[in-house]
């Protein structure tokens, strides 16, 4: 257990729809990383949140935003969703992030299923 | 471009038969290779973090080493536990706390 918690576990649901995800870090963390993987794509890195501010941005569409909360809980905003959405959402956290090179740890996943 | 590049895709060994995995990269400024095992379903588990040419990191049957253009996972008289899905990363200058992931090597071990 690598004290990330991500809910829910999984989520089905239709395309055009919108959806949420939920990450807590460890304790003590202040970076928040979220990440896609798909079978044809591998691990992506879409954001990080540092202390409740974005830090750095990878390939994330338009129709996906993430905000940090004072509390240090992160979400995850999936909108109008599509069939190539389906994939394995992971959340991680680090001490800071950067500049120093800290070890992510990454939650459980979401499985999301877009019907 | 930043790159990552694991092979092979996919291991199969015997019970006690030492193998290696292999992660190129190509990066603009290396700031740390990180090794992961990845069960299925399952979150990635941190293994290593190596920061620069030379460095070798140790951990029960798993050796990590790196070079300048490469890092190898080193697997000593496996078990059948440690079939997992093994993946590296890079974190590269001026890019965050991003990592930049390969595709992985699945690996097999049978009893």
């Amino acid at each position: 257990d690598s004290g990330v918690t991500q809910t829910p576990k999984h989520l089905i649901t239709a395309t055009g729809q919108r959806v949420t995800l939920r990450c807590s870090p460890r304790s003590g963390d202040l970076s928040v990383y979220w990440y896609q993987q798909s079978l044809d794509q591998g691990l992506q890195f879409l954001i990080q949140y540092y202390n409740g501010e974005e830090r750095a941005k990878g390939n994330i569409l338009e129709r996906f935003s993430a905000q940090q909360f004072p509390d240090l809980h992160s979400e995850l905003n999936l909108s109008s969703l599509e069939l190539g959405d389906s994939a394995l959402y992971f959340c991680a956290s680090s001490v800071t992030g950067f500049p120093s090179t800290d070890t992510q740890y990454f939650g459980p996943g979401t499985r999301l299923t877009v019907l | 471009e930043d790159q990552v590049t694991q092979s092979p895709e996919a291991l199969r060994l015997q019970e006690g038969e030492s193998s290696s995995l292999n992660c190129s990269y190509t990066v603009s400024g290396l700031r740390g290779l990180f090794w992961y095992r990845q069960d299925p379903g399952k979150g990635p588990e941190f293994l290593f973090t190596l920061y620069s040419a030379g460095e070798e990191k140790e951990k029960e049957r798993l050796k990590a080493t790196l070079t300048k253009k490469e890092s190898f996972l080193h697997i000593t008289a496996p078990k059948p536990e440690d079939s997992a899905t093994y993946l590296c990363a890079v974190q590269a200058d001026n890019q965050g706390g991003k990592l930049i992931f390969g595709q992985g090597t699945e690996l097999s071990v049978k009893p």
